[in-house]
């Protein structure tokens, strides 16, 4: 079945030390998404890829980058883990022409733990 | 600006009774409208959309009809089971996701 793909699960890192969350997709979608997840609250846009171009948005935290080496692969950074970035990170996906974007297909998600 | 909101939880219900859950909207232009729900512990599925006014959007048992007069979109189901305790989750895209605060629904057999 074609699906958007997680790894890990669950993750645990310790203050301070960079961690890389990875996202693949069987769809052959050209969008891909990073979403911040906190207890009990809605997803929270990073940042998107349309194609290679990247997209950022305006209130996500330096510390926080990513790359995208294909169509298939998505990658988070996160650069020096803080306590208040532990959360869950959702990527997502779906097609784009121009300015319409289609509905989004997400991953199961991975549960950061900041020690 | 775009936004969404959504009726606040948590919602406890009994099998088989009535659910809905309220969804407004404001946006410019004319947004895509979805429901997405979030079990325990996995990421957001897509439970149903609508692209247009008066469309209705319709998946296991729950409807919403996109109402461009009262920039609507609420969700409801008929005889609500065990397994539809989750979170759930009112969107709009213009085009990137604007999410509601989420509805946290629990049914007690």
């Amino acid at each position: 079945d074609a699906m958007v793909i997680q790894n890990p699960r669950y993750q645990v890192t310790q203050f301070g030390k960079p961690v890389t969350l990875s996202c693949s997709q069987t769809l052959n979608h050209n969008v891909m998404y990073w979403y911040q997840q906190k207890s009990s609250q809605a997803p929270k846009l990073l940042f998107h890829y349309y194609d290679k171009d990247f997209n950022n948005e305006a209130d996500t935290p330096d510390n926080f980058q990513s790359r995208r080496p294909n169509t298939s692969f998505c990658f988070l950074d996160i650069r020096s883990p803080g306590l208040g970035d532990a959360a869950m990170y959702l990527c997502a996906t779906a097609t784009g022409l121009g300015i319409t974007y289609n509905e989004q297909f997400f991953g199961p998600g991975t549960r950061l733990t900041v020690l | 600006g775009n936004s969404v909101t959504q009726m606040e939880g948590p919602v406890t219900l009994s099998e088989e009774a009535f659910l809905t859950i309220n969804c407004t909207y404001t946006a410019t232009g004319y947004p895509s409208l979805f429901w997405y729900v979030q079990y325990p512990g996995e990421g957001l599925q897509l439970l149903l959309k609508a692209t247009k006014a008066d469309d209705k959007g319709s998946n296991k048992g729950f409807e919403a009809t996109y109402r461009k007069e009262t920039t609507s979109f609420h969700l409801e189901k008929g005889s609500v089971q065990v397994s539809d305790s989750a979170v759930y989750f009112c969107a709009l895209a213009v085009p990137e996701l604007s999410f509601g605060a989420g509805t946290t629904v629990t049914v007690r057999a």
